[in-house]
């Protein structure tokens, strides 16, 4: 069955440093993608940034990363230069038949 | 361009009542899909829909949910009777149809329900 873990419930990090986000993941399909989405504490879901399961590179967008280590199959979200405005939930999710599978998340603090 | 709109931001209402919400997604967008968000349960789909028709519907938690679809701009989710366990955000999101590539989902604000 299709799952994502995300193990870290909150994480801090000091401004202007990097942070990973962990995020696992099961599945037997061959042909997936895996989101990542941040929800701050306004309540709105932002997408982030996508990987395909058969893209070779590492996504990136702007200071989002994801470091995809298909083997072990991780996905996991890396901030670099952490804002104070990056203080929200973080949620990893795999799609599965046009579905999105959530993981429950990870709550990032910046301190500044 | 306006993104998924939805309305209301906020309802109250009392147990047994009847509470509509409503939803207009991104114009073009085939995918349309209907969350629910709480502590306990995180988020979970409820209904989606492709080109108003809906396919699965095996997230609505009992037959106190309705989801329809009449049309491409439109949808609507309905708890009839209310009971306080549903009280949660509901978020709607619509997703383009790409072949392949990503198919990230483009999510309203939400409503925020709480029955008394």
């Amino acid at each position: 069955a299709q799952k994502i873990t995300q193990t870290q419930p909150g994480m801090f990090v000091q401004e202007k440093e990097a942070v990973t986000l962990d995020c696992t993941y099961d599945t037997s399909d061959q042909s997936y993608g895996l989101f990542w989405y941040k929800q701050p504490s306004s309540g709105e879901m932002i997408f982030l940034i996508y990987q395909g399961s058969y893209d070779e590179q590492n996504a990136t967008e702007g200071r989002y990363s994801l470091n995809f280590q298909k083997a072990r199959k991780s996905a996991n979200l890396v901030i670099s230069a952490s804002q104070l405005g990056d203080s929200a939930m973080y949620f990893c999710a795999m799609s599965y038949n046009r579905k999105l599978i959530w993981g429950l998340g990870t709550s990032l603090a910046v301190n500044p | 361009d306006a993104g998924v709109i939805q309305s209301p931001r906020h309802e109250v209402t009392e147990m047994g009542q009847e509470v509509t919400l409503r939803c207009k997604p991104i114009s073009g967008h085939d995918y349309l899909f209907w969350y629910r968000q709480t502590m306990m349960r995180g988020l979970e789909l409820l209904i989606y829909f492709n080109n108003n028709v809906p396919i699965d519907d095996s997230g609505m938690p009992e037959d106190r949910f309705s989801a329809k679809m009449p049309n491409a701009s439109f949808s609507t989710l309905k708890i009839q009777p209310s009971e306080p366990r549903d009280s949660a955000v509901y978020f709607c999101a619509s997703s383009p149809r790409r072949t392949s590539g990503a198919n990230e989902q483009f999510f309203g604000p939400g409503t925020r329900l709480t029955v008394l």
